[in-house]
């Protein structure tokens, strides 16, 4: 596609349920990360996927939290027993390598999922 | 660890106008990159400007520029003729060089009035 797409756009859940969040980069980026804003915050770095590289993990605050990246495309964030505080919206960005759309340094956002736990 | 200060939380401008958010960021790199991105109310991040570190010009986009001053490390942003568009979050962002992750600032909001 065009750009970074998201989905769901909104999510609500009930605190204890597991949910899954997914990111579709821009067509031939390798890079790929998950950011968590918080409301009224700036971005939180959660993980990063680079081509078949071993994820980095740093930034995942739990052991709740995972994500996937299948074929080197799409990623998959999943969130395990939802508590209160993961309530935040969830930004994925890509990047791509010389040659491909985009400069090799910028990040291109989408739109994000706002994930609210009651 | 990088940082990136916002010390602006709010700033408003009068439609027309011009404004200058500012950023402000600690490192010990001397190769890096730094960006502005506006997040109007759609959520959507969009790349507003980016700098490499070892370009003394500064970079401009139409009706935004940027002051870098790398020995003080400061990287303010100034929008001229300003529109209701513009209304939105500015993050200021810090990347090194051939790294994997990108710092943010806590944001500005910057409201636009006409």
């Amino acid at each position: 596609g065009a750009g970074v797409s998201q989905s769901p756009s909104n999510k609500v859940t009930e605190k204890g349920k597991d949910v899954e969040l997914r990111c579709d980069p821009i067509s031939g980026h390798t890079a790929l990360y998950w950011y968590r804003q918080s409301l009224g915050q700036g971005l939180e770095f959660l993980i990063y996927f680079q081509g078949n590289s071993a994820p980095d993990k740093s930034g995942l605050p739990s052991d709740r939290f995972s994500a996937e990246r299948t074929g080197g495309s799409v990623s998959t964030l999943t969130i395990q027993r939802t508590q209160q505080e993961d309530s935040a919206v969830y930004l994925c960005a890509s990047r791509g390598l010389a040659g491909t759309p985009g400069s090799t340094d910028t990040q291109y956002f989408g739109p994000g999922t706002r994930l609210t736990v009651l | 660890a990088q940082t990136v200060t916002q010390s602006q939380p709010e700033m408003s401008v009068q439609e027309a106008e011009t404004v200058t958010l500012s950023c402000t960021y600690d490192t010990s790199e001397s190769n890096y990159y730094l960006f502005w991105y506006k997040q109007p109310p759609s959520r959507q991040m969009i790349l507003v400007i980016r700098q490499e570190a070892y370009k003394q010009q500064n970079a401009t986009e139409n009706r935004f520029s940027v002051n870098f001053q790398k020995a003080a490390k400061s990287f303010s942003l100034k929008i001229s003729d300003s529109q209701l568009g513009d209304t939105a979050m500015y993050f200021c962002a810090f990347m090194k060089y051939n790294n994997n992750d990108m710092r943010f600032g806590a944001g500005t909001r910057l409201t636009v009035k006409p």
